[in-house]
């Protein structure tokens, strides 16, 4: 079975710093990975992925992601915060071997970027 | 394009009522899941449509139900509303359905049960 772990309910970062947000996961196959963004109030965004190829994948924002097959992590980042990124941010996996399964969730890291 | 649209936005219902929900996905997009939102339980996946039939289902009791029409909609429907039903209900849509698709989501239905 298909799993994924964000292991911070909560990320404060100050504005202008670099922030990451971790997530690692578990699949019997290769991984599909995705990072969504969910600001109050409103459905998620999506904001990368990582399919196949380069391990560091650049999405919309700013942000960027970095596939480690060996630590099974794929940590969101982005070299300098802004206010606007305060937000709750899901990881999400998907075993490429497994067909059709559902894309599996993690309970989301809330992040707080401090002016 | 026009994105993901769902309705109603907010519901308000009383214990042992039922409600359906409707999701409009994006033109062209076949697959639809749904997904419900709490506070303690994160985002858990409840089914999957494509093409009208439904291809995954999650984890829960027979009073959750869906179906997908020919134009993609979908409505889910929870019969015998309960207290635990309150959450914001998500929908998704993407164009196949494939493993490496990302979806792309509406806004939500909050539905509140009192």
């Amino acid at each position: 079975a298909q799993s994924v772990a964000q292991p911070e309910d909560q990320v404060n970062v100050a504005e202008g710093n670099p922030l990451t947000v971790k997530c690692t996961y578990s699949v019997s196959g290769n991984p599909y990975l995705f990072w969504y963004v969910q600001y109050p109030n409103r459905g998620l965004q999506f904001l990368l992925k990582y399919i196949t190829g380069d391990n560091l994948v650049k999405g919309s924002y700013g942000f960027e992601a970095e596939f480690n097959k060996s630590q099974t992590s794929f940590h969101l980042k982005k070299p300098s915060a802004l206010v606007s990124d305060s937000a709750l941010y899901f990881c999400a996996v998907r075993d490429f071997n497994s067909g059709n399964t559902p894309l599996v969730f993690g309970k989301g890291t809330r992040l707080s970027v401090i002016a | 394009k026009a994105g993901v649209t769902q309705t109603p936005r907010y519901l308000i219902k009383t214990r042992g009522q039922q409600v359906t929900l409707s999701c409009s996905p994006i033109s062209g997009h076949r697959s639809v899941s749904w997904y419900q939102q709490t506070p303690g339980q994160g985002l858990q996946f409840l089914f999957e449509y494509f093409s009208e039939t439904q291809r995954n289902k999650g984890n829960f009791p027979g009073r959750f139900s869906g179906r997908q029409f020919s134009n993609s909609r979908s409505e889910m429907n929870v019969s015998t509303l309960e207290l635990g039903d309150s959450a914001l209900y998500l929908c998704a849509s993407s164009l196949a359905g494939g493993s490496h698709n990302e979806q792309f989501f509406g806004p939500g239905t909050r539905l509140t049960v009192l």
